[in-house]
């Protein structure tokens, strides 16, 4: 079982404020890292899927990037907004098979 | 483009029977990949399979099982049902699957509950 850990656990965050938070996973045989959105009675959403050391994406407010020298990833919140409250999965994929992290929960108060 | 569907949304089974889940992925796509989601263990991959084939298979007993149809419709069966099966099952489906940088796309779930 990899070894896949996502921290803050949780994290409240105020209206207009930006965060981060961080995903390391282990490097061995790594093919690739997704990041999630997962909101509360829906399906998880996927954010993005990088693999390329120094990788950088972004979509809207929302960016995402990739050290796989090190293991870890890093997801950015800017000017944070309630629809943003969330919970945050990154999944390595590692031999063909994802591992999760347990999520980071990203309360956004108005 | 309609999503992946899964079936049924709700499912209450005994102790010692057997469930069969279907999940049927976007159109095009080829690769549909299972989970299980428990509030202790988190999201875990149960198996993935492309064009009819098992490519990979997480750490579960062999009571789990599953298989995918020429139409890329995918079944999973649970024998011999314990409570600690009870969980939100989650199919995604993707182009070519975990070998890629494709996205997946998620189904809305299956909740078992086990008594």
């Amino acid at each position: 079982i990899l070894n896949v850990e996502q921290s803050p656990q949780s994290l409240h965050v105020q209206e207009g404020d930006s965060t981060n938070f961080t995903c390391s996973f282990p490097s061995s045989n790594f093919y690739a890292l997704h990041w999630y959105r997962w909101e509360t009675a829906k399906s998880p959403e996927a954010l993005f899927v990088m693999t390329l050391n120094g990788d950088e994406k972004k979509k809207g407010r929302i960016s995402a990037t990739l050290n796989t020298k090190e293991g870890y990833s890093y997801l950015y919140i800017k000017g944070s907004q309630p629809e943003d409250s969330a919970t945050y999965l990154c999944a390595s994929s590692n031999d063909y098979k994802l591992s999760f992290g347990a999520g980071t929960t990203v309360t956004v108060r108005a | 483009k309609a999503g992946v569907t899964q079936t049924p949304r709700y499912l209450i089974k005994t102790r010692g029977q057997q469930v069969t889940l279907s999940c049927s992925p976007i159109s095009g796509h080829r690769s549909v990949s299972w989970y299980q989601q428990t509030p202790g263990q988190g999201l875990q991959f149960l198996f993935e399979y492309f064009s009819e084939t098992q490519r990979n298979k997480g750490n579960f007993p062999g009571r789990f099982s599953g298989r995918q149809f020429s139409n890329s419709r995918s079944e999973m069966n649970v024998s011999t049902l314990e409570l600690g099966d009870s969980a939100l099952y989650l199919c995604a489906s993707s182009v070519v699957g975990l070998a890629s940088t494709y996205e997946q796309y998620f189904g809305p779930g299956t909740r078992l509950t086990v008594t």
